[in-house]
């Protein structure tokens, strides 16, 4: 299957600071990236959704100025938390679609976000 | 909306034997996709199978198969000669067809294999 790289793997920031989390589609073109959230021993739950060149489509209850989502090129969408607190920590797991490609979506490595 | 109903939070199986992991939805939607993914410990999902909501015949990839009734807007997943491996986490996950953006999972159904 195609392969989707999520960077960093895990990451530890300070309370009020932001951090950005990227999300690369290697070897097609993702025409849709979504971004989920998963608590320990949980679903994932659907943040947002976003197309290239367009701006991101969220579920209802997230926060669109806490969780920026860009999508500039269609191999390349980033989830930067903006001033993250403790309770932001969370696994957070991309995943990319190409409709050309069919109707699934190839899932990036996630990402440990711990905030202190 | 639509919305994915896994009912079985953990499940046990011998190895070598049949499991069947349960899922719902609910849609108004008459054509979808939907699909089993893995997660194991290391967190990757990974893609188990998909089915088609057009096709009526069930998917299969060989131990995997499902049985998908639309009606009754039932897709369970059928794992036959259980390994070790298959131990993991299961999500059952709807895509729409008239809106590519809307992706969503089941709670997830907890495997265990028993040697």
């Amino acid at each position: 299957g195609a392969v989707v790289s999520q960077h960093p793997s895990w990451v530890i920031c300070k309370s009020g600071t932001s951090v950005k989390i990227e999300c690369r589609s290697l070897d097609f073109q993702a025409t849709t990236m979504f971004w989920y959230r998963q608590f320990p021993k949980q679903s994932l739950m659907l943040m947002a959704t976003s197309n290239e060149g367009s701006k991101a489509t969220y579920e209802q209850g997230v926060e669109k100025d806490k969780f920026l989502i860009n999508h500039a090129s269609l191999t390349l969408s980033t989830l930067t938390v903006t001033s993250a607190h403790p309770e932001d920590s969370s696994f957070y797991i991309c995943s990319a679609a190409s409709e050309q490609g069919g109707s699934e979506a190839f899932f990036g490595q996630g990402t440990r976000l711990t905030v202190v | 909306a639509q919305t994915v109903t896994q009912s079985q939070p953990e499940m046990s199986v011998q190895e070598a034997e049949t499991v069947t992991l349960s899922c719902t939805y609910d849609t108004s939607e008459s054509d979808y996709y939907l699909f089993w993914y893995k997660q194991p410990p290391s967190r990757q999902m990974i893609l188990v199978i998909r089915q088609e909501a057009y096709k009526q015949q069930n998917a299969t990839e060989n131990r995997f198969s499902v049985n998908f009734q639309k009606a009754a807007k039932s897709f369970s997943l059928k794992i036959s000669d259980s390994q070790l491996g298959d131990a993991a986490m299961y999500f059952c996950a709807y895509r729409s067809q008239y809106n590519f953006n809307k992706f969503y999972f089941g709670s997830g159904t907890k495997l265990n294999v028993k040697p």
